[in-house]
């Protein structure tokens, strides 16, 4: 079946380090989605990215449609930033398929 | 609305009871979607309205799921006969329209005792 895996599962940082998360995806997508999910479980819309690259502050996100891949970029990491990021997929049908997210913890 | 309301937030119920969630998703979204969410896992796709049509219920765990979208608009997820392994967070999404970006809900959180 379809298949959506992250790198790292888990990651630990002291605040003002830099972090690259990876989203690999087994087939073609239609689009690409990266989420931060809060301590209180929001799912936060950080990219909607098919391909090309995109920057929104210290976050920036790449996508490798041909070479099915995805990275997000945290630049000068924040206790805010911590959490589970998750990618999701579309192929397809217009489901998302989540990725097994990354664990992020970011410690002053 | 501004953004995809989902209510109760919380919800307790005894094993055996019917519940119902529901879902206002943002206004002028014609795609639906309702994710389950367990502890420590990602989301797991449950069912996807486009309009009031329910077009994929491939991922509703079995026949005590039912979801409907009577007006394309408002979405309610039924779940009858509750059982311990339901107790999750039960997470709501809309898009536009197909293949474009979706929000998703505050969710909400069912636990059954």
């Amino acid at each position: 079946g379809i298949q959506v895996e992250q790198s790292p599962p888990d990651l630990i940082l002291q605040e003002g380090a830099n972090s690259t998360l990876r989203c690999n995806f087994s087939d073609s997508v239609n689009n690409l989605q990266w989420f931060h999910q809060n301590p209180w479980g929001q799912l936060i819309n950080l990219f909607y990215i098919p391909s090309g690259t995109k920057q929104n502050g210290r976050l920036s996100a790449t996508t490798v449609a041909t070479e099915r891949y995805s990275l997000l970029y945290i630049s000068s990491s924040q206790t805010t930033d911590s959490g589970v990021y998750f990618c999701a997929a579309r192929y397809n049908t217009d489901k998302l398929i989540f990725g097994t997210g990354t664990r992020l913890q970011v410690f002053p | 609305g501004a953004g995809v309301s989902q209510s109760p937030r919380y919800k307790v119920a005894k094993r055996g009871q019917d519940v119902a969630l529901r879902c206002d998703p943002i206004s002028g979204h014609v795609s639906l979607f309702w994710y389950q969410q367990a502890l420590g896992q990602g989301p797991e796709f449950l069912t996807y309205f486009q309009n009031e049509a329910q077009l994929d219920k491939s991922g509703l765990p079995s026949d005590r799921f039912f979801a409907e979208r009577p007006e394309g608009s408002v979405s309610t997820l039924k779940i009858q006969r509750t059982q311990q392994e339901d107790s999750a967070v039960y997470l709501c999404a809309s898009s536009y329209g197909p293949n474009t970006e979706a929000f998703f809900g505050q969710g909400t959180r069912l636990t059954v005792v």
